[in-house]
């Protein structure tokens, strides 16, 4: 059985570029959370996603948006990227719009130059 | 606001010791859950134990064990005759129980273990 699946693993863009971020959901999963996870640092919540909408949003600016599609799958869009986005990004997986089963993928590890 | 603080950036113990990774959590809600996660140098968080506010019972699952305590929002994590393998870094989170809504984990910064053999 698959967890959850991201793609790229790595991934360079220069500053101002706009970048999109793949994830698949563990099979039986509805619901997808992406998170930002600086070097050094927690994991920070960026957006969740159920029934292809947004559902509840961190505090991340605008240029940061996502879809679902129907099948669960989702993407993460960055636009006109700054060096602060450089980062792991994970997606996490659950069974419920809860969220108390959450499987975390392997992460896309974004460097901005 | 719901916050959580692992107070220990990094630990260093020799294979064999047992080890204490505190944390700490603020939170407004009478109903949360709180977590643990290891992340391997592969970077997958991989889910270590869950707890509900409403259960402080202690628990154990092999070599590691939880101590939750609500009087003094704590939620620690014991190690016990650490191997090699345990090192990572390890990061608690909380997660409020709200209705209609999804719940996002808030994470404290994390705890590096090293255990040396």
């Amino acid at each position: 059985d698959a967890g959850v699946t991201q793609s790229p693993t790595h991934l360079i863009k220069t500053r101002g570029q706009q970048v999109t971020l793949r994830c698949s959901p563990k099979s039986g999963h509805d619901t997808v959370s992406w998170y930002q996870q600086a070097l050094g640092q927690g994991p920070q919540f960026i957006f969740q996603y159920y029934e292809e909408e947004e559902r509840q949003r961190g505090n991340f600016p605008d240029r940061f948006s996502g879809h679902q599609y129907p099948n669960y799958s989702s993407e993460l869009n960055v636009n006109a990227l700054l060096l602060g986005d450089s980062a792991l990004y994970l997606c996490a997986s659950s069974p419920d719009r809860a969220g108390y089963g959450y499987t975390f993928g392997s992460g896309t590890r974004l460097t901005v130059v | 606001a719901q916050k959580v603080t692992q107070a220990q950036t990094e630990i260093s113990v020799v294979e064999k010791e047992d080890v204490t990774l505190d944390c700490v959590y603020e939170t407004r809600d009478t109903t949360y859950y709180l977590f643990w996660y290891k992340q391997p140098p592969s970077g997958e968080l991989v889910f270590l134990i869950r707890r509900n506010s409403f259960d402080e019972q202690n628990e154990i699952s092999g070599r590691y064990s939880w101590n939750f305590q609500k009087s003094t929002s704590s939620f620690n994590f014991t190690i016990t005759a650490s191997q090699v393998v345990d090192s990572a870094v390890y990061f608690c989170a909380l997660s409020e129980a709200h209705n209609n809504a999804g719940n996002m984990l808030t994470f404290g910064g994390g705890t590096r273990l090293m255990v040396k053999p």
